[in-house]
């Protein structure tokens, strides 16, 4: 079966950093994906990891363990514009097909 | 240019109606894709369409029928909706999974679609 967890909700104050884990149990793996999701907008790609270790892009870090089945990402120095939704999505490995299976999201409310 | 357009942003259609929604993209992309999304919810796939040709088929009820045009275009036809299928409809496009590692999907701003 394909599943993937992440936390439904999360706190953290402005200036501070946060730390949104993900753990995935899926029947293949093509690389594991990190979006986010403005209320009412759309999806914007983040980060990607497909080896195990950590990719910096800025103030947004994703680290990723494949015999875990475990990634993480990380935002550093929160900003007010950082309330939005995480999408974490595991490529489908069976074919390349380019379909993702994705999480149900954390929301992550920063507060002043 | 990482852009991917829709159109309507909005549209409001009785469940009599036929019409449709549209995507385009300049990227280069051989890979696009329709999602589905409700409120508080992830995108759902519905459909993935490689080198302009239908690969998934998540299973959609066939009151939703994709077509790609041509490499730059991808257009979902309603027909006789149900007002369940109110959502936000999102586009997507991506390098060719099959040939690039790298093959994120850029998401359009959707399309907020109210079944009445």
């Amino acid at each position: 079966g394909q599943n993937i967890d992440q936390p439904t909700e999360m706190t953290a104050t402005e200036g501070a950093i946060v730390q949104i884990n993900c753990t995935y149990q899926t029947s293949g793996f093509n690389g594991l994906f990190w979006y986010q999701q403005h209320a009412g907008e759309a999806p914007t790609f983040l980060s990607y990891n497909v080896l195990d270790g950590l990719e910096e892009k800025g103030r947004f870090s994703s680290f990723l363990s494949r015999s875990k089945g475990y990634s993480y990402l990380l935002l550093k120095e929160l900003q007010m514009k950082d309330s939005a939704s995480y999408l974490c999505a595991v490529g489908d490995g069976s074919g390349n097909t380019g379909k993702l299976i994705f999480g149900q999201g954390t929301t992550l409310q920063v507060k002043p | 240019d990482t852009e991917v357009t829709q159109t309507p942003k909005h549209l409001v259609m009785g469940m009599t109606n036929k019409k449709s929604l549209k995507c385009e993209q300049h990227m280069g992309h051989r890979a696009m894709y329709w999602y589905k999304q409700k409120a508080k919810k992830p995108p759902e796939l519905m459909f993935v369409y490689s080198y302009e040709k239908l690969s998934i088929n998540e299973s959609v009820p066939s009151r939703f029928s994709p077509e790609c045009p041509n490499s730059s275009l991808l257009n979902l036809h309603l027909h006789a909706l149900q007002p369940e299928d109110s959502a936000l409809y999102l586009c997507a496009s991506s390098q060719d999974p099959h040939r690039d590692l790298k093959y994120e999907q850029y998401f359009g701003p959707g399309t907020r679609l109210t079944v009445t």
